[in-house]
């Protein structure tokens, strides 16, 4: 699996939008983004997944350069709650395996 | 629809002891996987059951063993307890279907090892 690399904290105050980019230099073609948000004592939720451009659900929106190269993770107009730890990962179908690699992930806080 | 459960919540062993833990998936889903989160490794694959057949392992000593029954549910046991084996310990399961890695986790089984 491709590695990633994320910043290791960021800071945010309520009602702005947090962008939380994501580096994976080595994906492969057939990889795919994915992204788990992890509350503490919690098991990680599944946020957003894409290949490529952009993808947009309920919760946030993934953008992915033409050379896939990064990712940025685009939480609107965060909340207090939204502060969690981010987890960026990139991983193949082709094997079918559900085997999730995760690095140290972004440590968000949202300040009232 | 119910989300993964894991049972128990908590769990206190001594050191040299054996411990099952329990998973249950999503009603539906085929694919269960565990992980270990510590505060030092982070969040670590274990092992990935399918149809009752261990599909994926991660590198963990052979006293970390699972297994997966005919209606999906799994367990996990850890022989002679070591203190380093002291995490929370989480269940995942998802559909298998498509290309998706969305899996659902449960709340975690955190076990003490003294």
């Amino acid at each position: 699996l491709a590695k990633t690399t994320q910043p290791i904290s960021m800071d945010s105050y309520e009602g702005q939008e947090v962008n939380i980019t994501c580096s994976h230099n080595n994906i492969a073609t057939n990889d795919y983004i994915t992204w788990y948000q992890q509350f503490p004592s919690q098991g990680p939720r599944f946020i957003i997944q894409g290949y490529k451009t952009k993808v947009t659900n309920e919760v946030a929106s993934l953008f992915i350069p033409a050379d896939r190269k990064s990712s940025t993770l685009s939480l609107p107009r965060v909340s207090l709650s939204d502060t969690a730890v981010y987890y960026c990962l990139v991983g193949g179908m082709d094997t079918g395996r559900r085997a999730l690699t995760f690095g140290s992930g972004t440590r968000l806080q949202v300040q009232p | 629809k119910a989300g993964v459960t894991q049972t128990p919540r908590y769990l206190i062993k001594t050191r040299g002891q054996q411990v099952t833990l329990s998973c249950s998936p999503i009603s539906g889903h085929r694919s269960v996987s565990w992980y270990q989160q510590t505060p030092g490794q982070g969040l670590q694959f274990l092992f990935e059951y399918f149809s009752e057949t261990q599909r994926n392992k991660g590198n963990f000593p052979g006293r970390f063993s699972g297994r997966q029954f005919s209606n999906s549910r799994s367990e996990m046991n850890v022989s002679t307890l070591e203190l380093g084996d002291s995490a929370l310990y989480l269940c995942a399961s998802s559909l298998n279907t498509g290309l998706s890695y969305e899996q659902y986790f449960g709340p975690g089984t955190r076990l003490t090892v003294t």
